[in-house]
């Protein structure tokens, strides 16, 4: 899906450094999401945004923040709390349900970046 | 919150053969079951999804059938070949709050 851009592709963090991961999508969908990937582990929410200006905790939030200020932007920022940042972050976005024209019942499929792979020098 | 366990986690068919993976889920109010392929390196990408007003959707070698009372949900490919082989993962939503739970996965070898 050529609409969702995640920079950059590597990126290495220094011990006590935060480091922000990149997410711009221009497919207009409203809910955007971040995905942290580790081996054996599927993939597991960080965080997510069904509006702009407003984002949730997922399972694994502790250690990472982000923001949502335009439609087309969801960038993550892995601070040093995170203690073991190494893993294969995956960004995503949907049309949300609650979109307007649209009525519930209607979860509509992510679509994902090429995903960034963090590792710590 | 939904709890998604997707097996088996390696399999490996002889080109031509069907490949079955099977997913299961906790939460009742969970609604919509999409199925993505992730090549090595690569994003995942929507193969098929499923809603839950119904049991069973195909799309060419690709079918994915729904049990709502036993709360699970299969992928099937029939006729496979070598560009199968992918990492598949399963997941579940519901309208609330518009989360998606992911499985673990399933490495999908397919050997020509």
């Amino acid at each position: 899906d050529g609409g969702i851009t995640q920079s950059p592709k590597y990126l290495f963090r220094k011990e006590g450094q935060n480091v922000t991961l990149s997410c711009e999508q221009n497919l207009n969908h409203d809910a955007m999401y971040w995905y942290r990937q580790d081996p054996g582990q599927g993939l597991r929410l960080i965080y997510y945004s069904q509006i702009v200006n407003d984002f949730q905790k997922g399972d694994i939030a502790e250690g990472y923040s982000v923001s949502r200020e335009k439609k087309e932007s969801f960038p993550l920022t892995v601070t040093s709390a995170q203690k073991n940042p190494t893993a294969f972050y995956l960004c995503a976005s949907s049309i949300s349900p609650y979109s307007k024209g649209r009525t519930s019942g209607s979860n509509q499929p992510q679509h994902f970046g090429d995903g960034t792979r963090l590792s710590i020098l | 919150g939904e709890n998604v366990e997707q097996h088996p986690s390696t399999l490996s068919v002889q080109e031509g053969d069907s490949a079955v993976i099977k997913c299961t889920y906790s939460d009742s109010a969970s609604n919509y079951f999409p199925w993505y392929k992730q090549e090595l390196g690569k994003r995942p990408q929507l193969i098929i999804d499923i809603r839950s007003n119904v049991g069973e959707k195909k799309d060419q070698r690709i079918a994915v059938t729904l049990n709502k009372t036993a709360k699970h949900f299969s992928l099937h490919i029939t006729e496979t070949q070598p560009e199968d082989s992918a990492v598949y993962f399963c997941a579940a939503s519901k309208d609330t709050g518009n989360q998606f739970y992911f499985g673990t996965g399933t490495s999908l070898t397919v050997i020509p």
